[in-house]
C-alpha cells in the first residue's frame, strides 16, 4: 500500500523549458507536503514544501501546486537548468511526524 | 554550522551479523529519523527519536533498534542481518516544532549484506 506515488520514473526536458513533476497521494490525513532533490552519493536535500491549507507555494524558480480534492501535487521548475538534473522525491507527513516518500522521478535537463 | 554526518560511508557484513550505524545531527536539531532506501525506491521510515525517546516507528521488525544521545547524535542497530537489509541507510535531523517537518539528511551509509 503505497500512500505516495510518483508515476513517472523519469522526465527529460530541454534547458530553459518548464519541468513538471507529479505526485499523487491516498492518505487524506497528510497535512504537509515536501519536495526533496537528490544527487548521486548525497542525501536528499529539502527543496520546497506546502501546507494543506494552501494550494500554491513559490520559491524562485520552483513552485509547488496542491490539489487536495484530487490528492495531487506537482512541482514546476521554470526555467529548467542542467544543474537541476537529479532525482526528485515527493514526501508527505501528518503533524510534522514521519515523512512518507514516493519512489522518485529522475529529471534530466539537456543543454 | 555543521550538517548531518554519518559513519561509516560503506559497510559489508554477512548474514546473521550485527551492525551499528552512526549519525551526528545538525547543530540545534533535537529530532533524528532513520530511513532505509532500497535501490530504485524512496526512503522508507524506520523510526524517529525526539529528546532520546522513540517518537514513532515504521513497519520494521524489532531487530532494528536505535538510540539517541544527550548531544542528539544517534545510532541505528540492526541484529541478525538478512540479505534484504542491503540498502542505503539515511539519517535525517530536524526541529520537531518547525512547521511541517523539513528534514536535513546525511549522505547515508551503504550497507551490503552477503
Amino acid at each position: 500500500d503505497q500512500q505516495v506515488k510518483q508515476n513517472s520514473p523519469s522526465l527529460s526536458v530541454q534547458e530553459g523549458r518548464i519541468s513538471i513533476l507529479n505526485c499523487d497521494y491516498t492518505n487524506s490525513m497528510f497535512d504537509y507536503f515536501l519536495w526533496y532533490k537528490k544527487y548521486p552519493a548525497e542525501g536528499p536535500t529539502f527543496l520546497i514544501s506546502i501546507s494543506s491549507i494552501k494550494d500554491k507555494n513559490e520559491d524562485g524558480r520552483f513552485t509547488v501546486f496542491l490539489n487536495k480534492s484530487a490528492k495531487h501535487l506537482s512541482l514546476h521548475i521554470v526555467p529548467s537548468q542542467p544543474g537541476d538534473s537529479a532525482v526528485y522525491f515527493c514526501a508527505a507527513s501528518v503533524n510534522a511526524g514521519k515523512s512518507t516518500f514516493g519512489d522518485g522521478t529522475t529529471l534530466t535537463v539537456k543543454p | 554550522e555543521t550538517g548531518v554526518t554519518q559513519s561509516p560511508t560503506h559497510l559489508i557484513k554477512t548474514r546473521g551479523q550485527q551492525v551499528t550505524l552512526r549519525c551526528s545531527s545538525q547543530s540545534g536539531h533535537n529530532t533524528v529519523s532513520w530511513y532505509q532506501q532500497a535501490l530504485g525506491q524512496g526512503p522508507q521510515f524506520i523510526f524517529q527519536y525526539y529528546r532520546e525517546e522513540e517518537n514513532g516507528r515504521g513497519n520494521f521488525p524489532p531487530r532494528f533498534s536505535g538510540l539517541q544521545f544527550p548531544n542528539y547524535s544517534s545510532e541505528l542497530n540492526v541484529n541478525a542481518l538478512e540479505l534484504d537489509d542491503s540498502a542505503l541507510y539515511l539519517c535525517a535531523s530536524s526541529l520537531l516544532a518547525s512547521g511541517g517537518g523539513e528534514q536535513f539528511f546525511g549522505p547515508g551509509t551503504r550497507l551490503t549484506v552477503l
